[in-house]
Order: C-alpha cells, then structure tokens, then sequence
C-alpha cells in the first residue's frame, strides 16, 4: 500500500532564503507526483506535476524533482518570500486511472 | 473562466438532516473526486468517479453518497449515518490531457453540524 509522508510538519525560514520541501513515498511503481499549495480555508492549488519518465520541473521559482529509486520527491523553493507562506502538500498517483494518495502536508512560515 | 466550483462556502446544518454539496467542472473533466479534510488528518478521499454514471467508494464512503447525471456535475450527500460530518469538504476533477492526469481542486465547503 503507499504511503506518503512529509516532513517537517512546519517550518519557518526568514524571507530570501532557499529552501527545501521533502515528500517520501514507499512505493517506487508511482505513475505521477504532484506538488499542491494550500493556504487556510481555502482549496489546493496546483504547483507543478512529474511524470514517472521525468527527473523534474520547473515554474518560475519553484523547482520538483522525482527520485523513484529512492522514493523521494523535493520541491525547492528559491529567494522565499512572505507570500510563500501556505501549506504544501505532495501526492503520488500509481496508476492513471487511480487515486492519489496524499501526504499530511508542510506548513511554510516565511518570516519577515 | 474554466474551473471547478463548490457551493455553499459555509453551510450549517442540524443534527440528524441529509445536506447536499454541489460540485460543477466546466474544465471537460471525466474524472472527479470528493475528499474530507480534517485538521492533522490530511486529505481522505470519500468517493470518485471516472465516468458519466460510474463511481467508487473511496476510503471513508460510509454516511456519504453521490451522484454522476452529467459529466460536469459531481454532488455529494452527507447522510445522517455520517457520524462526524463537520469538516471541510474538497471536490476535484483531473485532465487525461497528455495522460498527466492533473488534479484540480475547487475551493472547498466548510459544513457545520451542531
């Protein structure tokens, strides 16, 4: 059964600062991984999705990579800002015609 | 404008009544999903369909049911089996564009039972 997981549960940086999101999964047969941000009371926002057959993406200063061998995804995060701050949430889907599973998510504090 | 919409926002219901929350994709989805989001417990999907007229259990379907008449509209009935309904309620639908299977979200339905 996969299971995804994210830590640090939080984490607060101050502003400008690079920064690393990590999402582990335990199933490597993982079809697509897909990087969500989610701020309070609202729903998820879509960031950047990669495809099995593909090692990362890229939007604007967001950066995911994808090592199946080592079921690990990060999202990196350049020059950070106040408006970064949201939760992140990673989700591995095994099959296209299947359901994601989704880790418990980081919550970012960019600080001032 | 293409997306996902949920409505109510809020919605506050009695003990003991059925609610109904809607869900409409104007994005020609054909697979859409329901998920409960409760603090510390992350994202746990209730149903999903992939079709017109077809839809699966997901893992916590018990006290929910749904409906799929139309390919953009997904609604979801919190039955008064639910035992625990109040959470916030997320309706998604996902893209076979380039087989990347995408996930969209909508912006939620926080319900209250009291």
């Amino acid at each position: 059964k996969q299971e995804v997981t994210q830590i640090p549960a939080a984490l607060s940086v101050p502003e400008g600062e690079n920064l690393v999101l990590n999402c582990s999964f335990t199933d490597s047969a993982i079809y697509n991984l897909q990087w969500f941000r989610q701020d309070p009371g609202k729903g998820l926002t879509s960031l950047l999705l990669i495809q099995s057959s593909q090692r990362e993406q890229t939007s604007g200063r967001l950066n995911a990579s994808l090592d199946k061998s080592s079921g690990r995804s990060t999202l990196y995060i350049a020059a950070s800002q106040p408006g970064d701050s949201a939760t992140y949430l990673c989700a591995g889907r095994m099959n296209r015609d299947d359901k994601i599973i989704f880790g418990k998510g980081t919550r970012l504090h960019i600080l001032p | 404008d293409g997306g996902i919409t949920q409505s109510p926002k809020y919605l506050f219901r009695k003990e003991g009544q059925n609610v109904t929350l809607s869900c409409e994709q104007n994005l020609n989805h054909d697979a859409m999903y329901w998920y409960r989001q409760d603090p510390g417990q992350g994202l746990r999907l209730i149903y999903y369909s992939q079709i017109v007229n077809d839809f699966q259990k997901g893992d916590i379907a018990e006290g929910y049911s749904v409906s799929r008449e139309k390919k953009e509209s997904f609604p979801l009935t919190v039955t008064s089996a639910q035992k625990n309904p109040t959470a916030f309620y997320l309706c998604a639908s996902s893209t076979r564009l380039a087989e990347s299977y995408e996930q969209y979200f909508g912006p939620g339905t926080r319900l209250t039972v009291t």
